[in-house]
């Protein structure tokens, strides 16, 4: 089975501090998404990956960065948090190739910014 | 501009009812449309998924229903069960395999009661 791992289930941050959000899987998929979900508002993708070093904003990069030193890491950046950025943030992740496949997702970090 | 529309947002139906969620899309470049659960505290799994070249597809209970013209796919869960009580996403893709990342519709909040 697909295995995808959030570093953390609950996160409290203060506002201003600089929060990593960490996912690791074990399936060796090329791409990797991060996403925030907010209660009325579904599911929007921050940030992607589809190879090691390469990023591409999603619909709602302002305020995250991110990092993918290794195919299995990819890494979410709040570089000041904000308390609109309290949210449950999601991490997925997708096979490469020319079709459309499944995503896996983490359990989620629900973060909370004070 | 939001890609992906689904309603209703939540839905109570009683127990061995067909709870039918419904979606609409705007961009034609689609092409790969899945159906998430998510259950509270669980990151979304994918239910089923289908490509615009069929017009059903059926898995256990769960069917999709898939309109290209009319650019609509809903989902039909047959003889529901408590444990159905969920939150379902529908979601859509363009070609180009799995280095694209889903776009979400808001969510629909079930609930099948006993």
């Amino acid at each position: 089975d697909v295995k995808v791992t959030q570093s953390s289930r609950y996160l409290v941050k203060r506002t201003g501090e600089k929060v990593f959000l960490e996912c690791v899987q074990d399936m060796d998929h090329e791409n990797m998404f991060w996403y925030r979900q907010d209660p009325g508002l579904g599911l929007r993708l921050i940030y992607f990956s589809y190879d090691v070093k390469m990023k591409e904003k999603g619909d709602i990069p302002e305020g995250y960065s991110v990092s993918r030193e290794k195919k299995e890491r990819f890494s979410l950046i709040l570089e000041s948090a904000s308390t609109n950025q309290t949210s449950m943030y999601l991490c997925a992740t997708r096979s490469g190739g020319v079709m459309n496949t499944e995503a896996f997702f983490g359990q989620g970090t629900r973060l909370t910014v004070v | 501009q939001q890609q992906v529309k689904q309603s209703p947002q939540s839905l109570i139906v009683q127990k061995g009812g067909i709870p039918i969620i419904n979606c609409a899309y705007e961009n034609t470049a689609f092409d790969y449309f899945p159906w998430y659960q998510q259950f509270p505290g669980k990151g979304p799994a994918l239910l089923i998924a289908i490509r615009p070249d069929v017009s059903e597809k059926k898995e256990g209970r769960f069917t999709i229903s898939f309109n290209k013209s009319a650019k609509q796919f809903s989902l039909h869960i047959m003889d529901s069960q408590p444990g159905d009580s969920a939150t379902y996403f529908c979601a859509a893709s363009k070609a180009g395999g799995g280095a694209d990342g889903l776009t979400f519709g808001k969510g629909t909040h079930l609930i099948i009661q006993p």
